[in-house]
């Protein structure tokens, strides 16, 4: 079964200050991987996600993230974050084929203004 | 408007007591599923089905029970044999195997 990892928890910052969130997998396939948020109050809803193709993919609201799959990461980027960024978010994989979806423990981040 | 319904929105129940989640769907998906998300866990999952009539157990279904007899509905029932009731409970649903989960806002449930 595929496990994630998601370092630092908890990420206070700055607004313009840039973001990265780390994602690892263990899974020796061909996975699917996908960045959920959750603002406060809201439903969890998708960021992104990587099927195949182009490993940069770009998201909603600025956000982007790169595949590397020799080193089993699907990083989460922003150059720029707003107040409005605060949130939980959640890297995600599951194996092709599989509709099981594996969840990280999440970073909750917080930007002051 | 397509999407996820869960209901209520708040649920308090008494130690003991078994307690039925509900979960609806419009948006026509074949796959439907059941997480479990306490702070510092992240999701995790209980049931999912693929489709009418079947379905199969997550990582955490000792406690848990589910059904599928539409494919717009997928309720839970959390049965006083799990240990910690206490969770923010989220459905969500799926066109198929390689498709992104669209979720549902959740049911917080809090046993005492």
């Amino acid at each position: 079964a595929q496990s994630v990892s998601q370092h630092n928890h908890h990420v206070i910052l700055s607004e313009a200050a840039s973001l990265e969130l780390g994602c690892n997998y263990s899974y020796g396939g061909t996975v699917n991987l996908f960045w959920y948020v959750q603002y406060p109050g809201q439903h969890l809803q998708l960021l992104l996600k990587y099927f195949s193709g182009d490993p940069l993919v770009k998201g909603i609201k600025g956000f982007e993230a790169e595949f590397i799959k020799s080193k089993f990461s699907f990083n989460l980027r922003k150059p720029s974050v707003q107040w409005s960024d605060t949130a939980e978010y959640f890297c995600a994989v599951n194996a092709h084929g599989n509709n099981r979806l594996a969840f990280g423990k999440g970073n909750q981040v917080v930007v002051i203004p | 408007d397509g999407g996820i319904t869960q209901s209520p929105k708040y649920l308090f129940r008494k130690e003991g007591q078994n307690v039925t989640l509900s979960c609806e769907q419009n948006l026509n998906h074949d796959a439907m599923y059941w997480y479990r998300q306490d702070p510092g866990q992240g999701l995790r999952l209980i049931y999912y089905s693929q489709i009418v009539n079947d379905f199969q157990k997550g990582d955490i279904a000792e406690g848990y029970s589910v059904s599928r007899e539409k494919k717009e509905s997928f309720p839970l029932t959390v049965t006083s044999a799990q240990k910690n009731p206490t969770a923010f409970y989220l459905c969500a649903s799926s066109s198929g195997r390689d498709y992104e989960q669209y979720f549902g806002p959740g049911t917080r449930l809090t046993v005492t």
